[in-house]
């Protein structure tokens, strides 16, 4: 199972809008709605903030959304913060009952 | 509050096994999936394999099948991965992370495991 296509940086200043995609196969981003996307700080652990492809869990902001087109998903955080300086990877469920992850994007905060 | 804690670094020999340890608490043990998945420095996660609440059945990546097991202790509210015949390539950060029933997401995570293979 080859990796997500992910950008590997994204940048914007503060307050403005960035989009991260991501982009598979009918095998995996395509063919399900079991996109997620985390989001890790250095020497952290990866933290949910996207699931089922546009649904934000119980405590992440609603500047973080998400969508879905084809075979690519996409990840915006809009009103960009600087706690938004992070690495962040998508995730999807396929069709061989197994999880496939993005290549990571490296968003910085200008 | 969720929590999964997991064991301490460990360094070990090429060709050697490795055995790391996931403590949840704060929520109904047999209720969630527990998956293990590694980070290598510098690198992207990669999902190594489930063991299902029921903690009797397991799948495993194709990249690990025959080198991996995963196993629950329910009585200790603990999950393990041993992973064996360890290169330099299976250097890396080791994590748990619980799933909720047929939900597919990681909402939960463990701190991390960080496994060195050196001769």
């Amino acid at each position: 199972q080859s990796a997500l296509t992910q950008p590997a940086s994204v940048s914007g200043s503060p307050g403005q809008s960035i989009t991260i995609s991501c982009t598979g196969t009918r095998s995996d981003v395509g063919g399900y709605n079991y996109v997620s996307w985390y989001q890790q700080h250095p020497g952290k652990a990866p933290k949910l903030m996207i699931y089922e492809v546009s649904n934000r869990p119980s405590g992440v902001s609603n500047r973080f959304s998400g969508s879905k087109s084809g075979n690519t998903a996409s990840l915006t955080i809009s009103g960009l913060q600087a706690e938004d300086e992070a690495d962040y990877y998508c995730s999807s469920f396929t069709s061989t009952y197994s999880y496939v992850f993005g290549t990571g994007t490296k968003v910085t905060v200008l | 509050q969720v929590q999964l804690v997991q064991s301490g670094a460990e360094v070990k020999k090429p060709g050697a096994s490795v055995k790391v340890s996931c403590k949840a608490s704060g929520y109904t043990f047999t209720s969630y999936h527990m998956h293990w998945l590694r980070q290598a420095p510098g690198q992207g996660l990669e999902w190594m394999g489930i063991i299902f609440s029921s903690g009797t059945k397991t799948r495993y990546a194709q990249n690990f099948q025959g080198r991996v097991t995963m196993t629950s202790d329910t009585s200790t509210r603990t999950v393990y991965m041993e992973l064996s015949s360890l290169s330099s390539e299976d250097t890396a950060m080791y994590y748990c992370a619980r799933e909720y029933d047929a939900t597919y997401r990681f909402d939960y995570w463990g701190q991390g495991t960080l496994v060195t293979v050196s001769s």
